[in-house]
């Protein structure tokens, strides 16, 4: 199993452009999770999706944050417009959900993301 | 949530055992404990887990106090790959069964 693919691995950008990262869950996963991990604020979590519906958002900073699941195996994180505090490393994460019991969240390799 | 206090960082002797603590004291009865670890920022990575039980696989140790108030992740023979940030996380019951990472225990395995 190629585990969960992360694109691009890096990414450098200018204050103001759009930005898209982009997320491969492992196949047959049914909830994918996105995070973001800054140095001041450790890794939190910013949206979470079950079956390709967005359950919690709660963590999305701004509406500048946009994230979409248009199929089980693809699922995007877009800034608009792009801020420097918004320079992180965004973490995916996938699992397979069965309900109720134990489960564990698998993580990608991440994206560095650099808003100059 | 339940929140989870580790300390914030350890070392550890080269093919010692290393031993992470980690207190959960609001823990509820049907919380699950996960161990990660974050290797020089890579992805977090999946060690160990457990709810009542102590367990073991091969990467780890997971022992659970019969209280649950607290665990220890053992690693029986350290080596330098092992140098990494540690999390201890207590998973939501229910909803969104969210991970909440705290600051972790950075563990140094020196030569």
């Amino acid at each position: 199993d190629a585990g969960v693919i992360q694109s691009p691995r890096h990414e450098v950008t200018e204050m103001g452009q759009e930005v898209t990262l982009r997320c491969k869950p492992i196949s047959g996963h049914n909830s994918l999770f996105w995070y973001r991990q800054t140095m001041m604020r450790g890794l939190e979590l910013l949206i979470y999706f079950n079956n390709n519906v967005p359950i919690d958002d709660s963590g999305m900073p701004e509406d500048r944050f946009s994230a979409k699941m248009p199929n089980a195996s693809f699922s995007t994180l877009k800034i608009q417009p792009s801020e420097p505090r918004d320079s992180a490393v965004y973490f995916c994460a996938s699992r397979l959900s069965l309900g109720g019991g134990a489960d564990t969240q698998y993580f990608g390799p991440g994206t560095r993301l650099t808003v100059l | 949530d339940a929140k989870t206090t580790q300390p914030p960082s350890m070392d550890c002797a080269e093919g010692r055992a290393a031993n992470l603590p980690c207190n959960h004291s609001t823990i509820s009865g049907n919380e699950y404990v996960y161990w990660y670890r974050q290797i020089h920022s890579q992805g977090p990575q999946y060690i160990i887990h457990g709810l009542k039980n102590n367990e073991t696989n091969e990467m780890a140790s997971l022992i659970i106090t019969e209280d649950r108030k607290s665990s220890t992740l053992i690693l029986p023979h350290a080596t330098l790959r092992d140098t990494a940030v540690y999390y201890c996380i207590v998973r939501a019951t229910s909803g969104t069964y969210k991970y909440i990472f705290g600051t972790g225990t950075r563990l140094k395995v020196l030569a």
